[in-house]
Formats: C-alpha cells, sequence, structure tokens
C-alpha cells in the first residue's frame, strides 16, 4: 500500500495524559499536513512541513500541540496534557509542492480523551 | 479569510433520485475545489478534484461543477443509492497552499 498511513488509528487517554501521533507520507512527497476534525465539522488545517522544516502553524496549535518531521519523513504530532476539547480525529495529508498537485489524506487517528 | 459552505446540512432522499449538493466560498482566489465522501468515524476518500481552469469533473455517477468567478461548486450524484450515503465535503486550496474545508453535507438514501 503506497497510501498515506497514521498510527494509531483510535486513541483512548485520561485527561492530563501525554498522547504522540505518527503519519507516514507517501514516498518522494515532501510536503505533509496535520488537521483536525472535531464531530460534525469539516477538518480544520493545524500545521504542515515541507522536508523537515515546519513552514506554518495554526493558531489553533496551542502550546501543548508540537509536531515534527525529523528526517523528513514520517511526522510525530504530539498533545501534552490532553484535555476533553482535544477529542477529536486526527488527519494527515502529504502531496508534492505546486498548485495543482493534490493532497493525499491518510485514514485519521482518533483521539478520545476521558 | 476564506470561508466555506455546504447547504444543505444535512439530505434524505429515496433510493434512485438524482441529488444536487451546494458548495459556495469567499474567496474566487483558489487553485482547486476538491469533493470528498466520509463515512462515519472513517478517513476522508477523494470523490473530485476540479483545478480552477477547470469547469467540472465527472467519475461515474457524479459530476461536480465550478463557477470560480461566483463562488459555487455543485456536486451532482446521480441514481442515488443506499451505498452513497455519507457526509460529503467540500473543500478548497487556496494559494496559501491550505485546504478549507465545509461542514459537511450528511447524505441518507432511503432504501
Amino acid at each position: 500500500d503506497t497510501g498515506v498511513s497514521q498510527n494509531p488509528r483510535h486513541k483512548i487517554t485520561k485527561r492530563g495524559q501525554n498522547v504522540t501521533f505518527r503519519c507516514d507520507p507517501i514516498s518522494e512527497h515532501n510536503r505533509l499536513y496535520w488537521y483536525r476534525q472535531t464531530l460534525g465539522q469539516g477538518p480544520e488545517f493545524l500545521t504542515y512541513f515541507q522536508n523537515e522544516a515546519q513552514l506554518e502553524k495554526s493558531r489553533l496549535l496551542s502550546d501543548r500541540f508540537s509536531a515534527e518531521r525529523p528526517k523528513g519523513s514520517f511526522s510525530t504530532l504530539e498533545i501534552q496534557r490532553t484535555e476533553q476539547g482535544d477529542s477529536a480525529m486526527y488527519l494527515c495529508a502529504s502531496s508534492v509542492p505546486g498548485w495543482y498537485n493534490e493532497q493525499f489524506f491518510g485514514p485519521g487517528t482518533r483521539l478520545t480523551v476521558l | 479569510k476564506q470561508e466555506v459552505t455546504q447547504i444543505p446540512a444535512a439530505l434524505s432522499v429515496p433510493e434512485g433520485e438524482n441529488l444536487v449538493l451546494n458548495c459556495s466560498f469567499t474567496d474566487s482566489a483558489i487553485y482547486n475545489l476538491q469533493w470528498f465522501r466520509q463515512d462515519p468515524g472513517k478517513g476522508l476518500t477523494s470523490l473530485l478534484l476540479i483545478q480552477s481552469s477547470q469547469r467540472e469533473q465527472t467519475s461515474g455517477r457524479l459530476n461536480a461543477s465550478l463557477d470560480k468567478s461566483s463562488g459555487r461548486s455543485t456536486l451532482y450524484i446521480a441514481a442515488s443509492q443506499p451505498g452513497d450515503s455519507a457526509t460529503y465535503l467540500c473543500a478548497v486550496r487556496g494559494r496559501d497552499d491550505k485546504i478549507i474545508f465545509g461542514k459537511g453535507t450528511r447524505l441518507h438514501i432511503l432504501p
């Protein structure tokens, strides 16, 4: 399978715990994006990388959130001291640069904070 | 700031009917517009992508149109089937390379 993969697919945690999600983009896609989708809403942009450089962060990304892409391949999204409001689907997408290039989405990680 | 609106928020139609989902956006400076399907608790499945220079795209029973100047797109589904039941999301990609999504239309096809 050469699509975008995300792990874990589901995560249940208690409030105050730290969680980390992983995204593996399509190989040779040097752009990687994170989105968050809460119940009944469309996905919202969180941040994106070109290679290992984090180029933009949304104001939605509080200081409890950190994303990395250390070698320009896979990326991790960590949430520290989780809150119930962090419960959402976290989606990753990848693409090659260029306005005509489609972003391909992974299956998402569903986070439930109890 | 780009805003994407989808109407209706929910729709129920009998099987076999043709239907239209609507999407509008406030900033016409887009690179492309994409329609996605999302099943409950699942990720996104891309249905159709229309580049800003195109007027429509077709795939099987689906046809999407784009009128960039008026900030509108429609997704036409022909001969609807129960398996078409899902949430349909419209998304525009702006020149800042971010995708802005609408809230979706929840479609229920009645057998």
